[in-house]
C-alpha cells in the first residue's frame, strides 16, 4: 500500500527566502507525482505534475524534482512572497489497478512572512 | 475553458439528514474522484467514477454514495448524517487513469 509522508509539516520563512518541501513515498513504482497547493478552506489547485520518465519540471518560481528510486520529491520555491502561503500537498496515483485515485501525504504548511 | 465546479459550496444540515453534492468536470472529462477532506485525517478517497460506472471505492460506509450521468457531471449522497460527516468534500476531474487531476473549490459540509 501506497504512503506518502511530508516533511515538514510547517515552516515560517521571511519574503524572499527560497525554499524545499520534501515528499516521500514507499512506493517507488509510480507513473507520476502531483503537487498541489491549498489556500485555507479551498480547493486544490495543481503546481505541477512530474512524470516517472522526468527529473525536473519547471513552472515559474516554482520547480520539482523526482527521484523514484529513492521515492522522494521535492518542490522548491524560489524567492517566496506573502502570496505563497498555503498549504502544499504531494500525491502520486494509488496503484496500476487504482484508477484515477490519488494517495496524498498530509501537507506542509507554509507561512511567508512579509 | 471552465474549470470543475461543485455545488452548494456550504451546506448546514442536522443529524439524520441526507445530503446530495454535485460536481461539473471540465468538458471532455470522464473520470470525476470524490474525497473528504478534515483536520484529523487529511484527504481520504471516496469514490471514482468513469463513464458512468464506479470504477474504485474508500473505505467509507454505505452510507456514502455516487453516481454519474452520462455528461460525467457526478453527484454524492450521504444518508443519515452524522456529526462527523462535517468535513470539505472534494472533487477531482480528468481523463481518466494518471492523468493530471483539477479539483474544484469543495463543499463544505456542517452536521449540527
Amino acid at each position: 500500500k501506497q504512503e506518502v509522508t511530508q516533511i515538514p509539516a510547517a515552516l515560517s520563512v521571511p519574503e524572499g527566502e527560497n525554499l524545499v518541501l520534501n515528499c516521500s513515498f514507499t512506493d517507488s513504482a509510480i507513473y507520476n507525482l502531483q503537487w498541489f497547493r491549498q489556500d485555507p478552506g479551498k480547493g486544490l489547485t495543481s503546481l505541477l505534475l512530474i512524470q516517472s520518465s522526468q527529473r525536473e519540471q519547471t513552472s515559474g518560481r516554482l520547480n520539482a524534482s523526482l527521484d523514484k528510486s529513492s521515492g522522494r520529491s521535492t518542490l522548491y520555491i524560489a524567492a517566496s512572497q506573502p502570496g505563497d502561503s498555503a498549504t502544499y500537498l504531494c500525491a502520486v496515483p494509488a496503484g496500476e489497478t487504482s484508477g484515477s485515485r490519488l494517495t496524498f501525504g498530509e501537507g506542509t504548511q507554509l507561512t511567508v512572512n512579509p | 475553458k471552465a474549470g470543475v465546479t461543485q455545488t452548494p459550496r456550504y451546506l448546514i444540515k442536522t443529524r439524520g439528514q441526507q445530503v446530495t453534492l454535485s460536481c461539473s468536470p471540465i468538458s471532455g472529462h470522464r473520470s470525476v474522484s470524490w474525497y473528504q477532506q478534515t483536520p484529523g485525517q487529511g484527504l481520504q478517497f471516496l469514490f471514482e467514477y468513469f463513464s458512468e460506472t464506479q470504477r474504485n471505492k474508500g473505505n467509507f460506509p454505505g452510507r456514502f454514495s455516487g453516481r454519474q450521468f452520462s455528461n460525467s457531471r457526478s453527484e454524492m449522497n450521504v444518508s443519515t448524517l452524522e456529526l462527523g460527516d462535517s468535513a470539505l468534500y472534494l472533487c477531482a476531474s480528468s481523463f481518466g487513469g494518471v492523468n493530471i487531476q483539477y479539483f474544484g473549490a469543495g463543499t463544505r459540509l456542517s452536521v449540527l
